[in-house]
């Protein structure tokens, strides 16, 4: 059963930090990843998705790797802004499976 | 495009009352659509799989009979919480895809439901 891990639980850091978000998970035959960023009370908002030949995805200041060998990925982002304070979902796509499996995020805090 | 949407946006019941949830893709037909919920700082959890005119597929541990699911269209899916509890307060998104079986390659997002049962 694939399980999906996500470290660290929670992040705060000064507006302008880079930071990275990692992911594992623990079964390699996925056929993507994806990230998602959740606000307090919202739905999922979809940020970047990996195919599994994929290495990384880049949108704006996000850029997000995949290294399917290693069962992991992480989330970069660059030059933070307090807009970006949410929590940052990971979530796979195993090959044969229709279904996602999420794990419980980053909540991440950027402060002025 | 490709935007789900859900109603209600919040509600509170009284414990033993059933509540309906729906969820509609505004401008794309939806052939599969997905029921999640979500604990505080959880994870969202797949409750189960619904793919239009048919019936929907449960994951394990999540009782048929108390979360009825009908995807009667290719808009529309309905999620009820029958007779609720308390420890059926949660926050419940749904999700719609173009696609069905492998081919579900990217699901869309509604803003999600908060249930509180009193």
């Amino acid at each position: 059963k694939q399980e999906v891990t996500q470290i660290p639980a929670a992040l705060s850091v000064p507006e302008g930090e880079n930071l990275v978000l990692n992911c594992s998970f623990t079964d390699s035959a996925i056929y993507n990843l994806q990230w998602f960023r959740q606000d307090p009370g919202k739905g999922l908002t979809s940020l970047l998705l990996i195919q599994s030949s994929q290495r990384e995805q880049t949108s704006g200041r996000l850029n997000a790797s995949l290294d399917k060998s290693s069962g992991r990925s992480t989330l970069y982002i660059a030059a933070s802004q307090p807009g970006d304070s949410a929590t940052y979902l990971c979530a796979v796509k195993n090959s044969g499976y229709s279904t996602l499996t999420f794990g419980k995020g980053t909540m991440l805090l950027v402060s002025p | 495009g490709a935007v789900v949407s859900q109603h209600p946006s919040r509600v509170i019941c009284k414990s033993g009352t059933s509540v309906k949830i729906e969820c509609r893709s505004l401008d794309f037909q939806a052939t599969t659509m997905f029921w999640y919920r979500q604990f505080p700082k959880q994870s969202l959890m797949l409750m189960a799989t619904s793919n239009e005119g048919s019936k929907a597929t449960y994951e394990q541990g999540v009782e048929k009979d108390k979360f009825l699911i009908n995807h009667a269209s290719l808009t529309l899916s309905t999620l009820t919480v029958t007779s609720a509890h308390p420890e059926d307060s949660s926050f419940y998104i749904c999700s719609a895809s173009m696609g069905s079986g492998l081919r579900t390659d990217t699901q869309y997002f509604g803003p999600g439901t908060r249930l509180t049962v009193l």
